[in-house]
């Protein structure tokens, strides 16, 4: 069965680079959230997309912006990176109706920050 | 604020032995709380859910148990088996459906 896909499962920037993640849900889901994980640290939420609309917001920096495409794939943008940016990202989504059943997570993007 | 952790506590358990997750959570409004297990270098990946006016949910080889008085959840996992070995974290369910994840376990099965 179809995945969450994350691109590029590896990244590594450096400080006061740009750096874009991209999500692409499971087929036919409209719901996209994203979250940060930090090393041995819980996800934290940081922003959901639903019908390419912002949908709720969490502790997301403002160096960050995300948007959802017509094709409902999400990008986050990552702005004058930091040391303390390096972490985990994945996303996850879901289709209307099905509330967290079908939250998948993808395998996450993990971003060094040097 | 919202459910944070940044304590990885260890749990290690023998193959074949029952393992006890506990998760302490914040949120009394939470519509469900969750359980997920997280394999190194993968997402999180569902286990099993309870609904809040609920205190047990069985499934196969796991229980969750609710104990809304002291806002306590548990996962209990039966014959634990080395590919039980992960980062457990409870979780919360929000408005919009958003998960708030809290403080993760690490379980290490001992062969």
């Amino acid at each position: 069965a179809a995945g969450v896909i994350q691109s590029p499962r590896h990244l590594i920037k450096e400080k006061r680079e740009t750096a874009t993640l991209k999500c692409y849900p499971i087929p036919r889901h409209d719901t996209v959230y994203w979250y940060q994980q930090g090393p041995g640290q819980d996800p934290q939420f940081l922003i959901s997309f639903y019908e390419k609309m912002q949908s709720d917001k969490g502790s997301i920096p403002d160096r960050f912006s995300a948007q959802q495409f017509s094709d409902y794939h999400s990008e986050l943008n990552m702005s004058s990176l930091e040391l303390g940016d390096s972490a985990l990202y994945f996303c996850a989504s879901s289709a209307t109706g099905t509330g967290y059943y079908g939250y998948t997570f993808g395998s996450g993007t993990r971003l060094t920050v040097v | 604020g919202e459910s944070v952790g940044l304590h990885l506590p260890t749990l290690s358990v023998q193959e074949g032995d029952n393992s006890i997750i506990n998760c302490a959570y914040s949120n009394s409004a939470s519509d469900y709380f969750i359980w997920y297990k997280q394999e190194s270098g993968k997402g999180p990946q569902f286990i099993i859910d309870i609904r809040s006016n609920m205190d047990k949910r069985q499934g196969q080889r796991v229980t969750v148990l609710l104990n809304k008085t002291v806002k306590h959840l548990s996962l209990q996992i039966a014959a634990t088996q080395p590919g039980d070995s992960a980062v457990y974290f409870c979780a919360e369910k929000t408005s919009y459906d958003k998960v708030i994840f809290g403080p993760g376990t690490s379980l290490s099965v001992i062969p």
